[in-house]
Parts: structure tokens; C-alpha cells; sequence
């Protein structure tokens, strides 16, 4: 199994800023996953991070709009740019992928 | 595109009958999984189906993966408020990973 934290695990920001979610897993995987969640609706990945190369987005979602890094095998930011109030919802990161999938706490986002 | 539609979307039960939610998807499946979010959490991963046909049981939760790898259902046997949540069924096919949109489960004492 693995232990993933994020933070913050909660934010209230204007739009037009921008929000940097930090995730960090107690052991080294090869990819991460970025989710959102809507309120009672379910996961849509945003993205997968691999480590030394570039994140793959889902349709819908572009790097400008959500830059992620993955410096290493133990960590990966996702930002939330140009903020609206569209973009309130919780973001999750998640290791595993294929098989058996573990996710952190989330990240409660609400953008006024 | 390809998804794994799940059903139903809500579902309230009083404490003690039964529950059961399914997914279907167009396409046949490498393996399912079923996960569970708590109201406020995070969804934690439950079981995992690989072979056609299985069936897998947890206590009173009951998991099956159909013939045809196209469809599964989790069955909770007797319900209790401690089951509380929303099940997410999980497929994946093609090295593509489809959630369901979750049934949200509610328990009344």
C-alpha cells in the first residue's frame, strides 16, 4: 500500500490567482495521477505524471491551465492557474493506476 | 468515448435490507475494481476482479465480475450505517483506467 499526503488540504482563493497542490507518497512510484472531483460526481483524471518526462493530459484539460512537475519518484506539484469559480472542486493524487489504486486526502478548492 | 456506466446513482435503503450497484461497459474489461468514498474522504480501493465469472466476497459484501468481462456488481447483504458512501466501480481496458460515476448509498437507521 501507500501513504499519500497533499497540501493544503483545503483553500479559499479569488480567480485570476493561481494554486499549487503539493503530493507526496512514502514510497517511489513510476506514475501519479491528478483527479478532480465535483461534488458528488465522480473522478475525471486530469493528468499522468511520469517522472522525467512530461505529464499526459486528459482531453479537456491543457498544461497551460495545469502545469504539473514530477522531480521525483516521491512527489509531484499540480497548479491550478488563472483560477474561476468553475475550477471549486476537490483535486486528488493518486499512485497506483492499473491495478489497485491508492489516493490522497484531496484538496478542497473553492475559488470566489 | 469508451465508459463504464454505473448504476444506480443514488440508492437509500433502510438499515438491514440489501444494496446493489452495477457496472456495465461497452467493451470488455482487463479487470474491475471497486472502491469506496466515505462522505468527506477519499476513495480507498476494496477488491479487485480479474478472471470472468469471479466472485469474490468480503464479509457481507459480495463482488462479481460477469462471463463476458463487460459487466460487474457489488451486492452489500444487510445493510448497516456504517456502509454509508458512494461505490465506485473502476475498468480498464487498453491501459485505460474509466471510473463509473459512482452510486451513492444511504443508510437509514
Amino acid at each position: 500500500s501507500a501513504v499519500i499526503s497533499q497540501k493544503p488540504s483545503r483553500d479559499i482563493c479569488q480567480r485570476g490567482t493561481s494554486l499549487t497542490i503539493q503530493c507526496q507518497v512514502d514510497s517511489q512510484v513510476t506514475m501519479m495521477f491528478w483527479y478532480r472531483q465535483q461534488p458528488g460526481q465522480s473522478l475525471t483524471l486530469i493528468a499522468t505524471a511520469n517522472q522525467g518526462s512530461e505529464a499526459t493530459y486528459e482531453s479537456g484539460f491543457v498544461i497551460d491551465k495545469f502545469p504539473i512537475s514530477r522531480p521525483n519518484l516521491t512527489f509531484s506539484t499540480l497548479t491550478v492557474s488563472n483560477m474561476s469559480p468553475e475550477d471549486s472542486s476537490i483535486y486528488l493524487c493518486s499512485v497506483g493506476g492499473l491495478y489497485e489504486q491508492y489516493f490522497g486526502p484531496g484538496t478542497r478548492l473553492t475559488v470566489t | 468515448g469508451q465508459q463504464v456506466m454505473q448504476i444506480p446513482q443514488y440508492q437509500h435503503v433502510q438499515e438491514g435490507e440489501d444494496f446493489t450497484t452495477y457496472c456495465n461497459s461497452s467493451t470488455t474489461l482487463s479487470n474491475i475494481q471497486w472502491y469506496k468514498q466515505r462522505p468527506g474522504g477519499h476513495p480507498v480501493f476494496l477488491i479487485q476482479l480479474v478472471k470472468s465469472g469471479e466472485v469474490k466476497k468480503q464479509k457481507r459484501l459480495t463482488f462479481q465480475f460477469g462471463e463476458a468481462k463487460k459487466n460487474s456488481s457489488l451486492h452489500i447483504t444487510a445493510t448497516q450505517t456504517t456502509d454509508v458512501g458512494t461505490y465506485f466501480c473502476k475498468g480498464s481496458t487498453l491501459g485505460r483506467l474509466y471510473f463509473g460515476r459512482g452510486t451513492q448509498l444511504t443508510v437509514w437507521p
